[in-house]
């Protein structure tokens, strides 16, 4: 399978704690996105970082990528109760468009 | 701007049915990707969509195809549907220069009984 995996498989933090989450996958890509969902409805994109790019940031989120190691990690920093949802990491794959591989995903869990 | 959109919302068939699921694309992207996801299985890429043509396909059998309208709106039929069909199934829309952001549209609920 061309799916990436998320590690862990679930994270519960309190509010104001950073949440940090792993995401491994098997091949190469041009490229590496973060998406958010929440209780099964559509996905919210969080960030997209290319295969030249090692770090990128925004507002609470940092998202690293190594490709010699095949992983990226999205940290949030400052948790909020909002922030509770399913993340997941897509692995872009085509040179040509749009052909994403998407994680097992992470249920974080933020208390209040 | 619009978001993407998608109907029906919510669709219940039977096993040998078929089903035309409908995308609707922020205005001005010309992508159009379709997803299908379940619990089992996670999120897995059916096809994209561009310029009217299919530009990259997953590894789904023949009874799921797609197509794309000169207005890049795109629907998505699935023939002879099995129990397994049953998924979520969400689009989502991009510019479609190369590999870039992709907007999701709130997902197809489709139950086979």
């Amino acid at each position: 399978s061309q799916q990436g995996e998320e590690d862990p498989q679930a994270l519960s933090i309190q509010e104001g704690e950073n949440a940090t989450m792993n995401c491994s996958y098997k091949t190469s890509i041009n490229n590496l996105q973060w998406y958010r969902q929440n209780s099964g409805r559509g996905l919210v994109h969080l960030i997209l970082i290319r295969s030249n790019e090692r770090e990128k940031h925004s507002g609470r989120l940092r998202v690293t990528l190594d490709t010699s190691k095949k992983s990226s990690s999205l940290l949030i920093t400052a948790s909020r109760a909002a922030d509770t949802a399913s993340y997941f990491c897509a692995t872009g794959v085509s040179n040509t468009g749009n052909q994403f591989y998407f994680g097992t995903g992470t249920s974080l869990t933020v208390i209040p | 701007k619009a978001g993407v959109t998608q109907t029906p919302r919510y669709l219940i068939k039977t096993r040998g049915q078929q089903v035309t699921l409908s995308c609707s694309p922020i205005s001005g992207h010309r992508s159009v990707s379709w997803y299908q996801q379940t619990p089992g299985q996670g999120l897995q890429f059916l096809f994209e969509y561009f310029s009217e043509t299919q530009r990259n396909k997953g590894n789904f059998p023949g009874r799921f195809s797609g197509r794309q309208f000169s207005n890049s709106r795109s629907e998505m039929n699935v023939s002879t549907l099995e129990l397994g069909d049953s998924a979520l199934y969400l689009c989502a829309s991009s510019w479609g220069r190369g590999a870039d952001t992709q907007y999701f549209g709130p997902g197809t609920r489709l139950t086979v009984l």
